[in-house]
């Protein structure tokens, strides 16, 4: 299993463009979410989905869309780019979300945005 | 408003030495876990506690959760350099399913 995959690992945009950054992952988990880390910060969520076809906002969501397709695929879309959204930005699966045992979230290797 | 406070912020200590993290909150969670991160990768679970006063050990690392379930504490004996990397402690609410993220504690554990 590969597990959770983020592409691209390392971005450089300019303020306005666009860009969806990729994350899958192949353990057939129903909850995946996007967070962004920031210094001193810690993980904030971004956007979550309970499954195909469910997605909810979290945090902080203003300047970003998702869509849950498929189990496996959950893409983050940036509308357009502004240097505040510099940051790595993790997806993350986890079996269920609820329970003591099932909740474990697995991380993808990151992606590290920079904004111009 | 950080709902996780994470303590210290950043510890360095020489390899031996014992260490503690903790991780305090006005708020109760059904559950907490304490996660790894090292430079480059995402967090990784280590441990996931549930019941209050509950102690879990892992090799030399010993984690406990609150009487209250409102605080952590993660205490490594004898650290080693392996141990370096940011520590995040995470409280899921039982008002909804969401993980509340601390901010960290970054460790450097010196030769």
């Amino acid at each position: 299993n590969a597990g959770v995959t983020q592409t691209p690992k390392f971005q450089v945009l300019k303020t306005g463009q666009s860009m969806t950054l990729q994350c899958a992952q192949d353990m057939n988990h129903e909850y995946m979410s996007w967070y962004r880390q920031d210094p001193g910060m810690g993980l904030r969520l971004i956007h979550y989905s309970v499954g195909a076809g469910i997605t909810d906002q979290g945090e902080v969501p203003n300047g970003y869309n998702v869509s849950r397709s498929t189990t496996e695929d959950f893409p983050l879309r940036l509308l357009s780019a502004a240097p505040s959204q510099t940051s790595v930005y993790f997806c993350a699966s986890s079996y269920s979300i609820i329970g003591g045992g099932g909740n474990e979230q697995f991380f993808g290797p990151g992606t590290r945005l920079t904004v111009l | 408003t950080q709902l996780l406070e994470q303590s210290p912020q950043f510890l360095s200590i020489q390899e031996g030495e014992n260490l503690t993290v903790y991780c305090n909150s006005s708020s109760v969670f059904s559950s907490l876990q304490w996660y790894r991160q090292e430079p480059g990768e995402g967090p990784v679970l280590l441990v996931t506690v549930v019941t209050g006063g509950e102690v879990k050990k892992l090799k030399r690392l010993t984690f406990q959760f609150g009487d209250a379930r409102k605080d952590s504490s993660l205490h490594i004996t004898a650290a080693q350099p392996g141990d370096t990397g940011l520590y995040l402690c995470a409280g899921r609410m039982d008002s909804n399913y969401q993980l509340i993220w601390g901010a960290g504690t970054k460790l450097i554990i010196k030769p």
